[in-house]
């Protein structure tokens, strides 16, 4: 099974340019998520999709950062314009709940942001 | 809001020695979870915990769930060089996934 899928893997920015970071979840997971990991802290959740849907975006910096799941499948995440302390890395999940209720978030590679 | 909070930051064992890191949460929570993020790589999933007092075992990583299902711990017995990396908790609230900061293990070969 394809696990989750991102790109750019790296990507280095001068701030105030714009970014766009691209994921494609597990097939036939309906959640997927939008983390972002600052060196040496755990992952932030940014945006949860379920579908095409947005479930909670709270912690999403609107006026800089939007996000979208068009079809309900990939999903992209963009930033504009980008700050110094954007740089970070950009994980997306996708899970799945099972019939017994458990849901397992599934972390692609990440997006590591470098912005000068 | 609601808190997870992780203790130690870091630690450095010898290779054999064991390791604890202790995860604690400010609500109740009606699962934790774990998680571990090799250098440079992904969180992986390890294991949900979702019973109060609830411990399980995977080889050498024995987890625990506290009964008042507030905290948690991961203890690995004997590390090996492989166990390096940052262990992370994590527990619902409000819907979405709340993630401590994270314990990194360093072990000396």
């Amino acid at each position: 099974e394809a696990g989750v899928a991102q790109s750019p893997r790296y990507k280095i920015i001068e701030k105030r340019q714009s970014v766009a970071f691209w994921c494609n979840p597990i097939s036939g997971h309906a959640t997927l998520y939008w983390y972002q990991q600052i060196l040496g802290q755990g992952p932030k959740l940014l945006i949860q999709f379920q579908n095409n849907g947005v479930v909670d975006d709270s912690q999403l910096p609107k006026d800089r950062f939007s996000a979208e799941r068009l079809k309900g499948v990939d999903s992209t995440l963009k930033i504009q314009p980008a700050k110094l302390e954007d740089s970070a890395v950009y994980l997306c999940a996708s899970s799945l709940v099972t019939s017994g209720g458990k849901e397992t978030q599934y972390f692609g590679p990440g997006t590591r942001l470098l912005v000068l | 809001g609601q808190q997870v909070m992780q203790i130690p930051q870091y630690q450095h064992v010898q290779e054999g020695e064991d390791f604890t890191t202790y995860c604690n949460s400010s609500t109740t929570l009606s699962n934790i979870q774990w998680y571990k993020q090799r250098p440079g790589g992904h969180p992986v999933f390890l294991i949900q915990l979702v019973k109060s007092g609830e411990v399980k075992k995977q080889k050498r990583l024995t987890f625990q769930f506290g009964e008042a299902k507030k905290n948690s711990s991961l203890h690995i017995t004997a590390t090996q060089t492989t166990d390096v990396g940052t262990y992370f908790c994590a527990g619902p609230g409000a819907g979405k996934l709340i993630f401590g900061q994270g314990t990194t293990l360093q072990v000396k070969p």
